[in-house]
């Protein structure tokens, strides 16, 4: 069973202040996805990463895919009260086929006015 | 921007009863997903579904849940005899095709067992 952690599991910082939010395994994955989802909706997709060493960036959000494919991170710069909410990733384990999620143990951020 | 839609958005059953949790996929979407998420807990993976057939199912699909793709359009998840445990979010999830494409997501079904 591949699993992936993320951590923390829970964060609170001012607004203003930059954070990372880790995702790791020690299976490799052909992809990663980061999604983030609100109360009562489903999973937003934000990124998705597929080289081993990939940076992503999406506004103040950066995202990075580790050399080995087993780990990612989100870098939140300058982070607002807008950008609290659930973060998810979620690996393939393959690009062939009708392949599944999974998810990891998400990261609830709280950004403080 | 085309969604995935579900319905309803909540539903109460009592326990036993059978439940059929609908989605409609993003149209020209042919690989079709259910997730599950129990209140405080990650996201399951439950079932993925390629032409007409099952091509994946997990630990947690067993005898009690089937899908239908029955038109062309609606994709349904069907939990027969219902369980407390059942209850949770239930997700579907549609992609056009594989090879890095992003799964999207509906809002889900909220499914509470009485």
């Amino acid at each position: 069973t591949q699993l992936l952690e993320q951590s923390p599991q829970f964060l609170s910082i001012q607004e203003g202040e930059n954070l990372t939010v880790y995702c790791n395994s020690s299976s490799v994955f052909s992809s990663l996805q980061w999604y983030r989802q609100e109360p009562g909706e489903g999973p937003v997709l934000l990124v998705t990463v597929v080289t081993g060493g990939e940076v992503k960036k999406l506004k103040r959000l950066t995202f990075q895919f580790g050399d080995a494919r087993k780990d990612s991170s989100l870098h939140i710069t300058a982070a607002q009260p807008g950008d609290t909410g659930l973060y998810l990733c979620a690996g393939e384990r393959s690009n062939f086929g009708n392949e599944k999620l999974t998810f990891g143990t998400g990261t609830r951020l709280t950004i403080i006015p | 921007e085309p969604e995935v839609t579900q319905t309803p958005s909540h539903q109460v059953t009592q326990m036993g009863q059978e439940v059929i949790l609908r989605c409609v996929p993003i149209s020209n979407h042919l690989y079709f997903y259910w997730y599950r998420q129990i209140l405080g807990q990650k996201v399951e993976f439950l079932v993925s579904f390629y032409n007409n057939e099952i091509s994946e199912k997990s630990e947690i699909f067993d005898d009690q849940f089937s899908v239908e793709r029955p038109d062309g359009s609606n994709f349904t998840l069907k939990i027969r005899s219902t369980k407390l445990e059942d209850s949770a979010m239930y997700f579907c999830a549609s992609r056009d095709s594989f090879g890095n494409q992003p799964q999207h997501f509906g809002d889900g079904t909220r499914l509470s067992i009485l």
